[in-house]
């Protein structure tokens, strides 16, 4: 069985720039969930995805937006990137929505 | 963004001690779990809670689930170098917008043998 996997593991942009993130759920698992981890913090919830449709929204603006696709993989995308985006960012799959999420390993952004 | 209370903040201890660490908060959740971190990993599931008052045990490690629903502990028994890293607990709040997990800051414990 394949846990949650994330690319890239490191990048690197600048202030202004876009971004796009991505997840594979393990497998058989249906939701996608977003966190932003900064560093000496807890992970920040920014969203669930739930059979393509957002299902759950944390206190991040619009410029943060995501996808899920039918194979139940995500994006996470950010636009006018800031240098307070500088993170990991995290992402978690479950089975449905309201079972215990598994996280994988992280991409680290850092925004200059 | 919110946050549970996460005591204590760090750890120092010696190799075979015991290890206790608790989770706060003022909001009530259905669902406690508790998180291992290694630095530049994500975090690893170690205990899931789904009821109040709940105590369960993975190997060494025993938590349990507040009765108030409103907190948890983690207990680490007889310490090993590879216990190092930042444990963090976190509560499950499930309603229509979704689910979201809420952490706290973390743990930060150091092993020395």
């Amino acid at each position: 069985e394949t846990g949650v996997t994330q690319s890239p593991t490191h990048l690197i942009k600048t202030r202004g720039q876009q971004v796009t993130l991505r997840c594979s759920s393990q497998s058989g698992h249906n939701t996608v969930s977003w966190y932003q981890q900064a560093l000496g913090q807890g992970p920040q919830f920014i969203f669930q995805y739930y059979r393509e449709e957002e299902n759950g929204r944390g206190n991040f603006p619009p410029r943060f937006s995501g996808l899920q696709f039918p194979n139940y993989s995500s994006e996470l995308n950010v636009n006018a990137l800031e240098l307070d985006d500088s993170a990991l960012y995290l992402c978690a799959s479950s089975l449905i929505a309201v079972e215990t999420q598994y996280f994988g390993p992280g991409t680290r952004l850092l925004v200059l | 963004g919110q946050q549970l209370n996460q005591s204590p903040q760090s750890m120092f201890i010696q190799e075979g001690e015991d290890v206790s660490m608790n989770c706060t908060s003022s909001s009530i959740f259905n669902t406690w779990l508790w998180y291992k971190q290694d630095p530049g990993e994500g975090p690893v599931l170690l205990i899931a809670l789904y009821k109040a008052g709940e105590l369960t045990s993975n190997g060494r490690l025993t938590a349990q689930f507040g009765i108030t629903r409103k907190d948890s502990f983690l207990n680490i028994s007889a310490s090993i170098p590879s216990d190092v890293g930042i444990y963090f607990c976190a509560g499950q709040l499930s309603n229509q917008a979704g689910t979201a997990l809420i952490f706290g800051k973390g743990t930060t414990l150091s092993v020395s043998s």
